[in-house]
């Protein structure tokens, strides 16, 4: 199995409502990165979790709350949104290692976000 | 700030003619540099990657540059295949906390026609 697996799709959600995006992967990968994407602008990373614990929070406002329950599951808590707030979000895995390994991320098909 | 660069939004180019796709970065920390592609609906693919010790990287049709004194780097698409038309996007890794933190640039359509 060499796929990141997103769900849902897309996204319709209220400001007050709460909701989860998950990503599920099964390479082995022993880290998991979420990603947000805005219409013609790059990915901007949100977090990294490297061996299921968050190495790195890109200073996302805590609305956005992500979880790994273990090392093939990555989920992202939504809660409170706005508007702003839609947008592509992509799960990405790769190897964790002592040496570098630029073979790339494996990313997800992303969710489509919309928030009203 | 945008480290990573890509300048062209779009490209279009005949079946069969080169393809030429560029970006410039300006952290001289990069160490590697990457290239995706990214068909409407999907995630984006890995498709080649360069390391900042080389200058060049070849795979099948596709060859990247890289000009380190410039900062610049250029994907080299030939013969190009409509199957191409996609949106590519240029990214620059440095190493940062335990792994490889990408940055990526905002993308170049490339749009290959008969």
């Amino acid at each position: 199995d060499t796929e990141v697996t997103q769900t849902p799709k897309h996204l319709v959600m209220g400001m007050t409502n709460k909701k989860s995006l998950k990503c599920e992967q099964h390479m082995g990968h022993r880290a998991m990165y979420w990603y947000k994407q805005k219409a013609k602008k790059p990915p901007e990373l949100m977090f990294v979790y490297s061996y299921e614990k968050l190495s790195i929070n890109e200073s996302v406002p805590s609305r956005f709350s992500p979880e790994c329950p273990n090392s093939s599951l990555l989920n992202l808590h939504l809660h409170a949104l706005q508007p702003e707030d839609s947008a592509l979000y992509l799960c990405a895995s790769s190897q964790v290692g002592g040496f570098r390994v630029p073979s790339g991320y494996t990313f997800g098909s992303g969710t489509r976000l919309t928030v009203v | 700030d945008q480290q990573v660069k890509q300048n062209s939004p779009s490209l279009s180019v005949q079946e069969g003619r080169i393809s030429i796709l560029n970006c410039d970065y300006t952290n001289s920390m990069f160490d590697y540099f990457l290239w995706y592609k990214k068909y409407p609906a999907e995630g984006p693919t890995f498709l080649i990657s360069i390391s900042s010790i080389k200058d060049k990287n070849e795979d099948g049709r596709f060859t990247v540059f890289l000009n380190k004194s410039a900062k610049h780097l250029s994907l080299h698409i030939v013969p190009s295949q409509p199957g191409d038309s996609a949106v590519y996007f240029c990214a620059a890794s440095a190493w940062s906390g335990g792994y490889n933190k990408l940055i990526f640039g905002a993308g170049t359509r490339l749009a290959v026609h008969p």
